[in-house]
């Protein structure tokens, strides 16, 4: 079974500050098949970035991945007001099952 | 402009079937991998099921058996018919464009409530 874990569970920080978001997997992630999503409340989610490091078509470049094998990076530069959020991770390598992480919340401090 | 309606959601008692339609305007379900993905209340996301522009068809095991994934080309629709319903099947569910994998657009969901 594959699985995502993400840490931390929650993130409390300040506008302005900089977010390092974590996924790490139970195995390594073909060919960087992972995503990042970002959901607010009420509403679905959004794709932020792809390939692991690839931004989505809007995101803004504050917003950044990184990561092979089995850990990967969200990171996000300077936070604005409207970045608070629960964000979540995704492989897509195996493409007959996907897997989505527990999610991590960022709030605000 | 991409946009999916999902619809179909609703109260359904344990053992019972629903089947969930999602219409889509501004690409076409034949030619596109097409996705459902759940969400129980106050938790994470939880990938059901795709079915490929090819008909090909894949589900999470939690729902192997039970649900079928569909699409009706000439309605531009996809559907999911969910059978046997368990109380773990609530969750608002979202249908959503599958690029290989990564899901890019959704729609905003239709809620299902299974209980007795």
């Amino acid at each position: 079974e594959f699985v995502l874990t993400q840490s931390p569970g929650t993130l409390s920080l300040s506008p302005g500050e900089r977010a390092t978001l974590s996924c790490r997997a139970s195995q390594s992630v073909s060919s960087s098949y992972l995503a990042w999503y970002q959901q607010k409340p009420g509403q679905a989610p959004r794709l932020l970035i792809y390939g692991a490091s690839s931004r989505a078509t809007g995101i803004p470049d504050r917003f950044s991945g990184s990561g092979s094998g089995t850990d990967f990076t969200l990171t996000i530069s300077r936070l604005e007001p409207e970045d608070f959020a629960v964000y979540y991770c995704q492989q897509y390598g195996s493409t007959t099952q996907y897997t989505f992480g527990q999610g991590t919340k960022l709030e605000i401090k | 402009e991409v946009q999916l309606v999902e619809s179909g959601g609703g109260l359904i008692q344990p053992g019972g079937s629903l089947r969930l339609s999602c219409a889509v305007s501004g690409f076409s379900v034949s030619h596109n991998y097409v996705s459902w993905v759940r969400q129980a209340p106050g938790k994470g996301l939880e990938w059901v099921s795709v079915i490929y522009s090819g008909d090909r068809t894949y589900y999470a095991d939690s729902v192997k058996g039970r649900f079928i994934i569909s699409r009706e080309n000439s309605k531009n629709t996809l559907y999911l018919q969910m059978n046997d319903l368990r109380v773990e099947d609530t969750a608002v569910y979202y249908c959503a464009r599958d690029l290989m994998g990564m899901i890019d657009f959704w729609g905003q969901g239709t809620l299902v409530t299974v209980s007795s």
